[in-house]
C-alpha cells in the first residue's frame, strides 16, 4: 500500500551544525504532492514546505527539500541548526488516481531536538 | 494564530460520557479533515469531508463516533460513548479543495476521559 517512512523517530543534532530529516515514500498515486509540516510544542501543525516537481529544490525558513522520484525520497534539510528549530516535523503525501479522491498519507513524525 | 477555530480548548469526561468538540474552517474552504494524536505523536486520520459531505473516514469514526459539517462554517466531532482509550489531542484542519493542498490547523481539544 501507499505509505510514508520517517526513519527516525528521533533527531538530535548541537546548534550550528546541519541536520537532515529522512522521508522515503511507497505510492501508486498517479499525481501526488510532498509536504513537510512542523509542529511546535503546543501549537497546531503548520506548513513548512510543499513540492510536486521532481528534482525541484524547494526553501522556506532556512529549511530545503528536493523531491526525488527516482529515489522516493523527499529529504528535509538545513544547513544550520537553530534552537528554536526544536519540534516535530512530519512528512506528508497527497496522491490521487484519475477520477477518485486525493488521499493524505502521514510518516509518524520525527522530533527535532537541537541543543546549546 | 490559527485560522482554524477549535473549541472548547480542553474537554474532561468521564468514561461512558458523550463528548463533543467544534471546529470553524477557515473561510472558503471546502475540505476539513480531523485527526487524533496522542502522546506517540502519529497523526491519526479520522474523516474528511468535502463540501460537508463525509467522503472518507476509518472504522473506528463510522462504529462510536459522530461527525458532521452542517455549515461551511462549522463542524462538529462527537463521541457517543467515551473511553480511556479516546483522550487524545483532537486536531480539525481545513484546505481550500483537497488534500492535494496545503492544510491549516487548528490549536486541537485536547479530551481527557476518566
Amino acid at each position: 500500500g501507499d505509505s510514508v517512512t520517517q526513519t527516525e523517530g528521533l533527531v538530535t543534532v548541537t546548534e550550528g551544525l546541519p541536520v537532515k530529516l529522512n522521508c522515503t515514500y511507497q505510492t501508486t498515486y498517479l499525481t501526488i504532492a510532498f509536504f513537510w509540516y512542523v509542529q511546535y510544542l503546543n501549537e497546531a501543525p503548520q506548513v513548512l514546505l510543499k513540492s510536486s516537481t521532481d528534482n525541484k529544490r524547494t526553501e522556506h525558513q532556512g529549511f530545503h527539500a528536493t523531491l526525488h522520484k527516482s529515489s522516493s525520497s523527499f529529504h528535509l534539510q538545513k544547513s544550520s541548526a537553530q534552537l528554536s528549530d526544536s519540534a516535530l516535523y512530519y512528512c506528508a503525501l497527497s496522491g490521487s488516481n484519475v477520477g477518485d479522491n486525493s488521499k493524505l498519507i502521514w510518516g509518524l513524525g520525527t522530533s527535532l531536538v537541537v541543543n546549546p | 494564530d490559527a485560522a482554524v477555530t477549535q473549541k472548547p480548548r480542553y474537554l474532561i469526561k468521564m468514561k461512558g460520557q458523550e463528548a463533543e468538540m467544534k471546529c470553524i474552517p477557515e473561510k472558503g474552504h471546502t475540505a476539513v479533515f480531523w485527526y487524533q494524536q496522542k502522546q506517540s505523536k502519529e497523526l491519526k486520520f479520522l474523516i474528511y469531508f468535502q463540501n460537508q459531505q463525509p467522503l472518507d473516514q476509518i472504522d473506528m469514526v463510522k462504529e462510536r463516533f459522530s461527525a458532521v459539517c452542517p455549515s461551511s462554517s462549522l463542524c462538529s466531532l462527537g463521541i457517543r460513548t467515551c473511553e480511556a482509550e479516546d483522550s487524545a489531542l483532537y486536531l480539525c484542519s481545513s484546505s481550500q479543495f483537497n488534500s492535494a493542498e496545503t492544510l491549516y490547523f487548528g490549536s486541537g481539544t485536547r479530551l481527557t476521559v476518566l
